[in-house]
């Protein structure tokens, strides 16, 4: 299993440009979220999704949007870019155990720049 | 507001001493908690967790308490091994909560001295 892969690892963009970020994995989990890592700020949950075709908001929507069409892949789209969106994105899929908690697994990241 | 905190930004142990991370949440409603440990240009990997049914879980080297009333969680990691040394992230949630949205705090850098 490749587990959570996330692509690509760097990328600069302009202010005004737009971008995908990739997410995939192979674990056939439901569940899939986005954060992004600002310093001293921890990891805020960007959107969120729980099966394919569903998808909802998190903590720090703004800018972004996703889509699930498939259990695999959870792409997030910065439609506008702006330099306070410069900041880590890690991807995140989970499952539940059977005690009803969820262990979650996280991709290697992107660090993205906007200038 | 954070609802969950790590007042302490970083951290220096010796090696072979106890590290003692701790943090600190608002939401009563956080039931499950969350260590996770991060390595530069990594993505977080899940360490340890309990539930609020809970005051102590252990996993090897790793213990990690819970104290309801003081709404405090602290992380135990004995003895520490300079491998040790990563942010670790506390997390926050409510069970039972489909999708359970996790609440992170800022992190500690913790820093194992040979």
């Amino acid at each position: 299993n490749a587990g959570v892969t996330q692509t690509p690892k760097f990328q600069v963009l302009k202010t005004g440009q737009s971008m995908t970020l990739q997410c995939a994995q192979d674990m056939n989990h439901e569940y899939m979220s986005w954060y992004r890592q600002d310093p001293g700020m921890g990891l805020r949950l960007i959107h969120y999704s729980v099966g394919a075709g569903i998808t909802d908001q998190g903590e720090v929507p703004n800018g972004y949007n996703v889509s699930r069409s498939t259990t695999e892949d959870f792409p997030l789209r910065l439609l506008s870019a702006a330099p306070s969106q410069t900041s880590v994105y890690f991807c995140a899929s989970s499952f539940r155990n059977s005690d009803l908690t969820d262990t979650q697994y996280f991709g290697p990241g992107t660090r993205l720049t906007v200038l | 507001d954070q609802q969950v905190k790590q007042n302490s930004p970083s951290l220096s142990v010796q090696e072979g001493r106890i590290s003692i991370l701790n943090c600190d949440y608002t939401n009563s409603m956080f039931d499950y908690f969350l260590w996770y440990k991060k390595y530069p240009a990594e993505g977080p990997t899940f360490l340890i967790s309990i539930s609020s049914i809970k005051d102590k879980n252990e996993d090897g080297r790793f213990t990690v308490f819970l104290n309801k009333s003081a709404k405090h969680l602290s992380l135990h990691i004995v003895p520490s091994q300079p491998g040790d040394s990563a942010v670790y992230f506390c997390a926050a949630s409510e069970l039972y909560n489909y999708g359970q949205n996790f609440v992170f705090g800022p992190g500690t850098r913790l820093s194992v001295l040979p």
